[in-house]
Formats: structure tokens, sequence, C-alpha cells
């Protein structure tokens, strides 16, 4: 597509429940970030996809969450049992790859746990 | 590991006024330098870039930066902002590890133009 489409643009769900957050990136890009952006805190990275290589899962804040990669274009990031501290707006970005930081991001996700 | 410091977390200024958001990164090594302005309710768009060449790098909307390496820092310039400039702007840094790239952002800056 000629953006980053992100779904859904909000979710509310009630603490303890599993959420599913979907990035469809530019096509032919093969790169692929997730950030978190909290009130005050800037953008936190969570997790990078380029490829086929090995995700780089080092941001992620705690086993809860986890994110995948299916054919090299559509992510999901699942966060499970959800808390109140994962409120946040939840940002996709991608680029064409290596060397590329011109990243175009999508809209994001607000997540609100209540 | 990267970080960026954004020296202030709200800059107001009157319109057509002068505006500089400031900037300072950590690194020892070489680094890429970015901002990006966030609109209401958008996501994330970009400004300009430092990758290499000239230090001071012009971008989009009449914006300019200046890479500095002695004082590690890019601080971010307009001679005249418009009613339309406000936003939140994030400074980043590259971060290039064991295979990874990414982006590391400071926790931005609100940018409000007055009337």
């Amino acid at each position: 597509g000629a953006g980053v489409s992100q779904s859904p643009s909000n979710k509310v769900t009630e603490k303890g429940k599993d959420v599913e957050l979907r990035c469809d990136p530019i096509s032919g890009h093969t790169a692929l970030y997730w950030y978190r952006q909290s009130l005050g805190q800037g953008l936190e990275f969570l997790i990078y996809f380029q490829g086929n290589s090995a995700p780089d899962k080092s941001g992620l804040p705690s086993d809860r969450f986890s994110a995948e990669r299916t054919g090299g274009s559509v992510s999901t990031l699942t966060i499970q049992r959800t808390q109140q501290e994962d409120s946040a707006v939840y940002l996709c970005a991608s680029s064409r790859g290596r060397g590329d930081y011109g990243y175009t991001f999508g809209s994001g996700t607000r997540l609100t746990v209540v | 590991a990267q970080s960026v410091t954004q020296l202030d977390s709200q800059v107001p200024v009157f319109e057509e006024a002068p505006v500089e958001l400031r900037c300072n990164y950590s690194s020892s090594v070489s680094v890429y330098l970015f901002w990006y302005v966030q609109y209401p309710n958008q996501g994330l768009q970009l400004l300009l870039k430092y990758l290499s060449g000239s230090t001071l790098v012009k971008g989009i909307n009449g914006f300019e930066a200046e890479f500095n390496k002695s004082q590690t820092s890019f601080h971010l310039r307009k001679p005249s902002v418009h009613i339309s400039d406000t936003a939140e702007y994030f400074c980043a840094v590259s971060d290039i590890r064991g295979g990874s790239e990414k982006l590391v952002f400071g926790k931005g800056t609100k940018l409000t133009v007055n009337p």
C-alpha cells in the first residue's frame, strides 16, 4: 500500500485480557519496527524485523509481549494478560532495509487497559 | 548504548519568531541523526537526516539542523515559524549493533506557536 497501515486505531481492553495489534508495512519494505509511545516518554523501541533474519527482540519489556512477521510482510504484536501500564500508543514503522533510515510510520494503535 | 537528550520538553513561541529545539546525543562512534515531527493524532514524519557530508542539513517545511560532533549536538532551527508548525518534535540517533539497526528517540519537544 501507499503507507504503513495499523489496526485497530483504538483498542480498549480489560486488564488481564490478551490483545493483538496489526501492522501492514509498505510493499517491498524489508525492515519493520515496533515502538511504544507513552505520555512524556518518547518512543521506546520494542522489536525489529529485517527480512528473514532473526528479529531483534531486545526492547520487549516482558515475556507477555511477543511479535511475529508472516511472509516478510504483515506483523502482529501480541500482549498477553494486559496490565494498566501497557496503556500507550503502539507505533509501527517500515523501511527499505539495512542502511535506510527513512522510516515511514503508521498512525499507531492507542491501547487503553481498564 | 546510544541515548538522546532533548533539553526542552515544551517550547512556546510567537508566530514568525525564530526557534531552536535542542538535541544532544551520547556516542563514541559515528552516528546518523534525525529529526521527526508528529502532528496531533498522526504518526511520525521525517523532517531531515544527517548521514554524512555537510554538517548543515536542510529539511522540509523550512527546517534545518546542524551536526556538531565536538558538542555531540544536532539542534533543529527555523528562522520564522508558523502556526502550522505546532507539533511534537523528536530527535533520534542510529544504534547499530550486532546486525541490528534501529533508531533511539529522545522524549520529544512540544512546540507551540502562538499568534
